[in-house]
């Protein structure tokens, strides 16, 4: 079935460092991919997206590009800020009819400190 | 901006007891869905709901679990005979339709004494 890998956490940076997480994906035919993101206390929300090959998700400064040949959606930002301070997670959602389900990797629980 | 609601926040039950989890999906949204994520666990699928009937569900959403749309705005999530381990954050979530972005709402902390 499907599934999402992750790079494991808890991953700490200083403010405005280069961030990556890794995101790998395994799926038959042309999944969706998404970056959700969790603040303290709070529900998930869409971070960005990306429904074909070679797209790129992009928002507040974050991105992402789905590469089929690697099967990865790794998320980067130039450069971190205190309130990116959250858990994130990779998801993907299949591509048959009627399959809407989301499927997510365990999060990565990030701490930028000043 | 039209955003996905639940209640209540936080549910304390003790174990056997019935639990109704509530939700009001966004009202134009076609597709509706439960997951939950125990403590430190990742965000796992329990059911997705539409046209008045189940779409699919997870190995999770065993017969102790059951949804229901009673009325035209609400979804709820019922579990008859409440666990441990049952004790999770519950999230709705909800669609406009096949490929479009699922919002999630805020959840609900259940805890199972």
């Amino acid at each position: 079935g499907d599934s999402v890998t992750q790079m494991e956490g808890p991953v700490t940076l200083s403010e405005e460092a280069f961030l990556t997480i890794n995101c790998t994906y395994t799926a038959t035919g042309y999944p969706s991919l998404f970056w959700y993101v969790q603040y303290p206390g709070e529900g998930l929300q869409l971070l960005l997206k990306a429904t074909k090959a070679d797209d790129k998700g992009s928002n507040k400064g974050f991105e992402a590009t789905y590469r089929k040949e690697t099967t990865s959606f790794h998320l980067e930002k130039g450069s971190v800020q205190v309130s990116d301070s959250a858990v994130y997670f990779c998801a993907l959602r299949g591509t048959n009819f009627g399959n809407e389900k989301l499927t997510f990797g365990t999060g990565t629980r990030l701490t930028i400190i000043p | 901006e039209p955003e996905v609601t639940q209640t209540p926040s936080h549910q304390v039950t003790q174990m056997g007891q019935e639990v109704i989890l509530r939700c009001v999906p966004i009202s134009n949204h076609l597709y509706f869905y439960w997951y939950r994520q125990i403590l430190g666990q990742k965000v796992e699928f329990l059911v997705s709901f539409y046209n008045n009937e189940i779409s699919e569900k997870s190995e999770i959403f065993d017969d102790q679990f059951s949804v229901e749309r009673p009325d035209g705005s609400n979804f709820t999530l019922k579990i008859r005979s409440t666990k441990l381990e049952d004790s999770a954050m519950y999230f709705c979530a909800s669609s406009a339709g096949f490929g479009y972005e699922q919002y999630f709402g805020p959840g609900t902390r259940l805890t199972v004494t």
